[in-house]
């Protein structure tokens, strides 16, 4: 495994405040992902990485941005949270293109 | 049309039983593909890369037909462990998309 650690695991958060969600990984693997995951849409990649400042949006982007300073941190940003962001947030790394991924425990996010 | 599709099921069969998953693609162009398995409330996690040859892990097996764009997964002597959603995964570029998942439940 990568060792990818979310945070935090859990977290309420009132519409139009930014949020930031972070992802740690341990293994030095170059390619990092953001996908959210809600009922009857599965698994959507909101935005990877693929390398340090190196970073591209996914198909659900708008709302979100992100920023890899270094190689074992993704962080995740909602500039101002709306309720349509309530999901469950995965993060994700792999070491090759051609590899699978491996996913953190998750983020449960509720927009009130 | 969807770049990945499954039939969401549920699939209800009894222990011991060979359920079959199938999923298609869009992209000719994909070059890796993957099942993987995914609790409730829990990460995704892999289940088996699918080559072109298919390949067999225990009682699991998958197979890729790449002329019909298609991949399977087969699960022989099944187990109430093995109740989950399975999710079907293709490479694009640099980033893998995701179909959203068959669900298996097995009975005793």
């Amino acid at each position: 495994d990568a060792g990818i650690t979310q945070s935090p695991r859990h977290k309420v958060t009132e519409t139009g405040t930014p949020v930031t969600l972070r992802c740690h990984q341990t293994e030095n693997h170059r390619y990092m992902y953001w996908y959210r995951q809600d009922p009857g849409h599965g698994l959507r990649l909101i935005h990877y990485s693929y390398g340090v400042k190196d970073t591209d949006k996914g198909e659900v982007s708008d709302g979100y941005s992100v920023s890899r300073s270094k190689t074992e941190d993704f962080l995740l940003t909602l500039e101002s949270a709306t309720s349509s962001q309530t999901s469950v947030y995965f993060c994700a790394a792999r070491r090759g293109s051609l590899d699978g991924y491996t996913f953190g425990s998750g983020t449960r996010l509720t927009v009130v | 049309r969807k770049e990945v599709e499954q039939d969401p099921g549920p699939f209800n069969v009894p222990e011991g039983a060979t359920v079959a998953f199938n999923c298609t693609y869009s992209n000719s162009a994909s070059q890796s593909f993957f099942w993987y398995r995914q609790d409730c409330r829990k990460e995704p996690k892999l289940l088996m890369s699918v080559y072109s040859s298919g390949n067999e892990d225990g009682r699991f097996t998958a197979q890729l037909n790449r002329a019909s764009q298609y991949i399977s997964l087969l699960i022989r002597d099944s187990k109430l462990s093995d109740s989950a959603t399975y999710l079907c995964v293709v490479e694009y570029g640099n980033k893998l998309v995701f179909g959203a998942g068959t669900i298996l439940r097995v009975k005793s």
